[in-house]
């Protein structure tokens, strides 16, 4: 069965700063991995997603992932970061070869930003 | 159109009520889910429909009871619920229930409160 560990509880991070969050996962197989974004009291939101090929992926709000199989990581990045971005992010991996398997979310990394 | 919605937006019942939560899509999606996620937590699976059909309960009691009318609708029936039972209750879907791989679009998710 597939996991994936966020190893940052929470991050704080000035206006304008660039931002990487950590995401790392455990399947023996190519997981497909996911990025959630979700505001205080709000569903969570489709950030980005890889399924395959390039490892280098854009999502929305200007947000990217790398995949690096190697670190088993699949880092979500910001250049500038804006105060709507505080929020609360999730990585989520599912299985790539197995059916019917549940999607499995990270703990969470909740961001703060500061001026 | 991604949007999946969710009435209502707040309930607060008593221990003893019946009260229902409903969710629609209508992206053709053949997959919905039931989340319920407390506070500073990720989102725990409780069921999943595929094609009208229930193919997943997460050892969920009994006092929840889902049902699927049809492929757009999704109800999640309430009754004799505790206090711990308190929550964000979201609804998500997907084009297909298959090795995780099809990306899951969340409704805004009602807040249950029961008193």
């Amino acid at each position: 069965a597939q996991s994936v560990t966020q190893p940052d509880i929470h991050i704080t991070v000035s206006e304008g700063a660039s931002l990487e969050l950590r995401c790392n996962y455990s399947y023996g197989a190519t997981p497909y991995l996911f990025w959630y974004v979700q505001s205080p009291g709000q569903g969570l939101q489709l950030l980005l997603k890889y399924f395959s090929g390039d490892t280098l992926v854009q999502g929305i709000k200007g947000f990217e992932a790398e995949f690096k199989r190697s670190q088993s990581s699949f880092n979500l990045r910001k250049p500038s970061v804006h105060w709507s971005d505080a929020a609360e992010y999730f990585c989520a991996v599912g299985a790539s070869n197995s059916g019917n398997t549940p999607l499995v979310f990270g703990k969470g990394t909740r961001l703060s930003v500061i001026a | 159109d991604t949007e999946v919605t969710q009435t209502p937006k707040h309930l607060v019942m008593g221990m003893t009520n019946k009260k229902s939560l409903k969710c629609e899509q209508h992206m053709g999606h053949r997959a919905m889910y039931w989340y319920k996620q407390k506070a500073k937590k990720p989102p725990e699976l409780m069921f999943v429909y595929s094609y009208e059909k229930l193919s997943i309960n997460e050892s969920v009691p009994s006092r929840f009871s889902p049902e699927c009318p049809n492929s757009s609708l999704l109800n999640l029936h309430l009754h004799a619920l505790q206090p711990e039972d308190s929550a964000l209750y979201l609804c998500a879907s997907s084009q297909a229930w298959t090795s995780g791989s099809y990306e899951q679009y969340f409704g805004p998710g009602t807040r249950l409160t029961v008193t």
